[in-house]
């Protein structure tokens, strides 16, 4: 497998389930994002790794929110008490920092997302 | 905080028209990228831009990254069926995230 993969595809709930997602990198990168998307807008940047470290995580982001990236490979996003504003694309990438002078490219590789809906 | 807006929202072309977006940023970026998502899609990699002034090309598409590093554009020249989707610049400013746009959906008429 060369790419980004998230599971599950779609994800249907009802308001105040938590839920998990799951996202795997492609395996050398070491940088890690989730994202939220609705429709008709760009990705909204949620939180950031770099290995296990979670490095930095949106201010926007309420306490219902959490993302662990354990060993540094796949990582999760939890979403506790889930409300109807909730419901979006949660989109997952990865990129591998180079520490090579001059050579900065921060390529993204995304993956085709959880589409998670809150009835 | 951080802004990033990009101009036009919509855009429809005949095929072989050529086509521009712009992207603007409040604050003065380290790196800018730009991305293409076609409908249902998920976004893919187009390009990163680090200089000032910087351009490149790839193809038909040409990209800028503005003297001050707070704008950046993406033109693509003679439009083809397969340039649809939505254009996506993401800014980055210092810490780790980026920011993106909100995006220019292309629709080409042949």
């Amino acid at each position: 497998d060369t790419g980004v993969s998230q599971d599950p595809r779609h994800k249907i709930t009802k308001r105040g389930q938590n839920v998990t997602f799951r996202c795997d990198p492609i395996s050398e990168h070491n940088r890690l994002y989730w994202y939220r998307q609705t429709l008709g807008q760009g990705p909204e940047f949620l939180t950031y790794f770099q290995n296990e470290a979670q490095l930095e995580k949106s201010r926007l982001l309420s306490d219902r929110f959490s993302a662990e990236r354990p060993k540094g490979s796949f990582s999760t996003l939890e979403i506790q008490r889930t409300e109807q504003g909730d419901s979006a694309m949660y989109l997952c990438a990865s990129s591998y920092r180079r520490f090579v002078p001059g050579a900065s490219n921060n390529e993204q590789f995304f993956g085709p997302g959880t589409r998670l809906t809150v009835l | 905080g951080q802004q990033v807006m990009q101009i036009p929202q919509y855009q429809h072309v005949q095929e072989g028209e050529d086509f521009t977006t712009y992207c603007n940023s409040s604050t003065t970026l380290s790196n800018i990228q730009w991305y293409k998502q076609r409908p249902g899609g998920h976004p893919v990699f187009l390009i990163q831009l680090v200089k000032s002034g910087e351009v490149k090309k790839q193809k038909r598409l040409t990209f800028q990254f503005g003297e001050a590093k707070k704008n950046s554009s993406l033109h693509i020249t003679a439009t083809q069926t397969t340039d649809v989707g939505t254009y996506f610049c993401a800014a980055h400013s210092g810490t780790y995230k980026y920011i993106f746009g909100t995006g220019t959906r292309l629709k080409v008429l042949a």
